[in-house]
């Protein structure tokens, strides 16, 4: 166990709905971030938050959002959701906002069909 | 922009034998380097970083990689190979004094054989 937790494991939904996939990071750890892992792109960066503000923005879609609450917890919200948006959502977390190395969670696996 | 290449999406290996995962990078500025595993239905796991210092860098589960400047390289070796050996190993390149965020390379899976 990483200590960094990601709930659902699985999850399976229609094509336009909308999901929500929540992560808790390791305790003392005040930097979250979300990659999705895909065969065809690989791990790619989506978004980071550091202690409730968003950091760093990477190849996130304008139907993706993300956001961090006061008790350190992130949820990845996906929305309008397309066949190839089915992945393996991450989240990782580190104590600071540029740390080397992250804690990644085992992921949630997103089977759009 | 940086990037990171990986040669070879699968590596097959006998138990026993040397383990070698090799990852060449781009990047303008000296980078600070990392391997990461992941077992089936798990999360990454870092193994080893390259930030500053010895271009020699020892990991967990006897894993090691040499930071060639020259080469542009951060190649993982392991003298033996282990059955537990086996998963995806992924090489991350973070160039220093820029974004935090590293760059991952697309993953070799490393298969050993009995």
């Amino acid at each position: 166990d990483s200590g960094v937790t990601q709930t659902p494991k699985h999850l399976i939904t229609a094509t336009g709905q909308r999901v929500t996939l929540r992560c808790s990071p390791r305790s003392g750890d005040l930097s979250v971030y979300w990659y999705q892992q895909s065969l065809d792109q690989g791990l790619q960066f989506l978004i980071q938050y550091y202690n409730g503000e968003e950091r760093a923005k990477g190849n996130i879609l304008e139907r993706f959002s993300a956001q961090q609450f006061p008790d350190l917890h992130s949820e990845l919200n996906l929305s309008s959701l397309e066949l190839g948006d089915s992945a393996l959502y991450f989240c990782a977390s580190s104590v600071g906002p540029s740390n080397y190395g992250y804690t990644f969670g085992s992921g949630t696996r997103l089977t759009v069909v | 922009a940086q990037s990171v290449t990986q040669l070879g999406s699968h590596v097959s290996v006998s138990e026993g034998a040397l383990v070698l995962l090799r990852c060449n990078y781009s990047s303008s500025v000296p980078p600070y380097l990392f391997w990461y595993v992941q077992y089936p239905n798990q999360g990454l796991q870092l193994l080893l970083k390259y930030t500053t210092g010895a271009t020699l860098v020892k990991g967990i589960n006897g894993f090691e990689a040499e930071f060639k400047k020259s080469e542009t390289s951060f190649h993982l070796t392991k003298p033996s190979a282990h059955m537990s050996d086996a998963a995806e190993y992924f090489c991350a390149v973070i160039p220093s004094g820029g974004s935090y965020i590293p760059t991952f390379g697309r993953g070799t899976s490393l298969i050993v054989h009995p």
